[in-house]
């Protein structure tokens, strides 16, 4: 079967790093998505990743590395406003997406 | 005009109710989407529709009926549903599906539905 795992959630401190992890197995690999979602608020598209190695935009990078089956969204100088869900997502071959249950980041003082 | 917009935003009702989502996008997108958000788990995939058509049914009970009358429109019909079907209904639209577009979804902030 296809499967996306990510931690369900995780604690920062503002002004800090933190790097959320995504492993996956699913069938084909046609690109690596990221999604924020703010609680009560609509998923909004943070990055995509189809090559190997690093994009960087602003605060937030994100990795690939797709014969390890990994990826991973790294959010620097942390704000009290980056606390949400960040949501990973695989498109397989047959162009499926395939979403993780997300990881809730909880950012503190 | 915001990008997916959904109505309502809350909808309580019962078993026995019949009750229609509604979603709009205003962004010339030609594929929409209608997801399920449960807590802690990964958003399920219901229904697509590409330039009017369905072309996905992810083995949605038939309790749940879609509408797409034109790009720009989406509906996801409501009849006796079951108190499982409490969720967050989030509808999305892309340009191009199936690889056709960048794959980017713009999701509406969803639909909050609870089944008493």
């Amino acid at each position: 079967g296809q499967n996306i795992d990510q931690p369900t959630e995780m604690t920062a401190t503002e002004g800090a790093i933190v790097q959320i992890n995504c492993t996956y197995q699913t069938s084909g690999f046609n690109g690596l998505f990221w999604y924020q979602q703010h609680a009560g608020e609509a998923p909004t598209f943070l990055s995509y990743n189809v090559l190997d190695g690093l994009e960087e935009k602003g605060r937030f990078s994100s990795f690939l590395s797709r014969s390890k089956g990994y990826s991973y969204l790294l959010l620097k100088e942390l704000q009290m406003k980056d606390s949400a869900s960040y949501l990973c997502a695989v498109m397989d071959s047959n162009y499926q997406l395939i979403w993780g249950a997300g990881t809730k980041l909880i950012i503190k003082p | 005009e915001t990008g997916v917009t959904q109505t309502p935003r809350h909808l309580v009702m019962g078993m026995t109710n019949k009750k229609s989502l509604k979603c709009e996008q205003h962004l010339g997108h030609n594929a929409m989407y209608w997801y399920k958000q449960s807590a802690k788990k990964p958003l399920e995939l219901m229904f697509v529709y590409s330039l009017e058509e369905r072309v996905e049914n992810n083995s949605v009970p038939s309790r749940f009926s879609p509408e797409c009358p034109n790009s720009s429109h989406l509906f996801l019909h409501l009849h006796t549903l079951q108190p499982e079907d409490s969720a967050l209904y989030l509808c999305a639209s892309s340009q191009g599906v199936r690889g056709g577009g960048t794959g980017e979804l713009f999701f509406g902030e969803g639909s909050r539905l609870t089944v008493l």
